[in-house]
């Protein structure tokens, strides 16, 4: 059992260069989240998905798509990345209902140079 | 929107207790959790609390809900150099989507010997 996995772990981009970030999870969770670190800015929502082919945005979802074409994967994706866009990414999921625990991937280190 | 704060930074003496605060602005958040990230790693969740109660222990941890003030704590008791890690305050089923989790901004918390 697995848990939630982010793949990949580190990576350095140019500007302009676009990628892929998969979170994948083996719990059947319902939800998954995509979060971004910020030193001084905690965990800020980027987009979420209630379910297999829905998302939805959260707090700051500019400059970034997701997909989730399988209950099991939630992808990041970047299409032009920028510097503001270096952070560490993390993918989060939990069943449905109001009090489930939230699971939560060992995040992905970006920096976009 | 839905807003949670925290103080960036806690030092306590080793043995002492530690107490962590929080705030938060949504007054219809059904639920509060603490989440405890060590160097390098994911989020772990430590307890969490629902809307209608006012305290939770569980072992060393307490759990103070004050719903008239929106403001939620941890207190730590008997901090050990193990405890040393970033503790992010989170609500969730906020007025707007009963499915995101907002996070504060964390806070460090360091172990003097």
């Amino acid at each position: 059992n697995a848990g939630v996995t982010q793949t990949p772990k580190f990576r350095v981009l140019k500007t302009g260069q676009s990628m892929t970030l998969l979170c994948a999870q083996d719990m059947n969770h319902e939800y998954m989240y995509w979060y971004r670190q910020d030193p001084g800015m905690g965990l800020r929502l980027i987009h979420y998905s209630v379910g297999e082919g829905t998302t939805a945005k959260g707090e700051v979802p500019d400059g970034y798509n997701v997909s989730r074409l399988k209950k099991q994967n939630f992808l990041l994706g970047l299409e032009s990345a920028a510097p503001s866009q270096t952070s560490v990414y993390f993918c989060a999921s939990r069943t449905s209902g109001l009090h489930t625990e939230a699971f939560f991937g060992q995040g992905t280190r970006l920096t976009v140079v | 929107g839905e807003d949670v704060e925290q103080s960036l930074f806690l030092s306590v003496r080793e043995g002492d207790s530690s107490v962590i605060n929080c705030t938060y602005t949504d007054s219809s958040s059904t639920y509060l959790y603490w989440y405890k990230q060590e160097p390098g790693a994911g989020l772990q969740l430590l307890t969490y609390i629902f809307s209608n109660m006012d305290m939770k222990q569980d072992q060393r941890l307490t759990v103070l809900l004050n719903k008239k003030d929106k403001h939620l704590s941890l207190r730590i008791a008997d901090t050990q150099t193990g405890d040393s890690a970033i503790y992010f305050c989170a609500g969730g089923g906020m007025s707007s989507s009963a499915s995101k989790i907002i996070f504060g901004s964390g806070t460090r918390l360091s172990i003097r010997p």
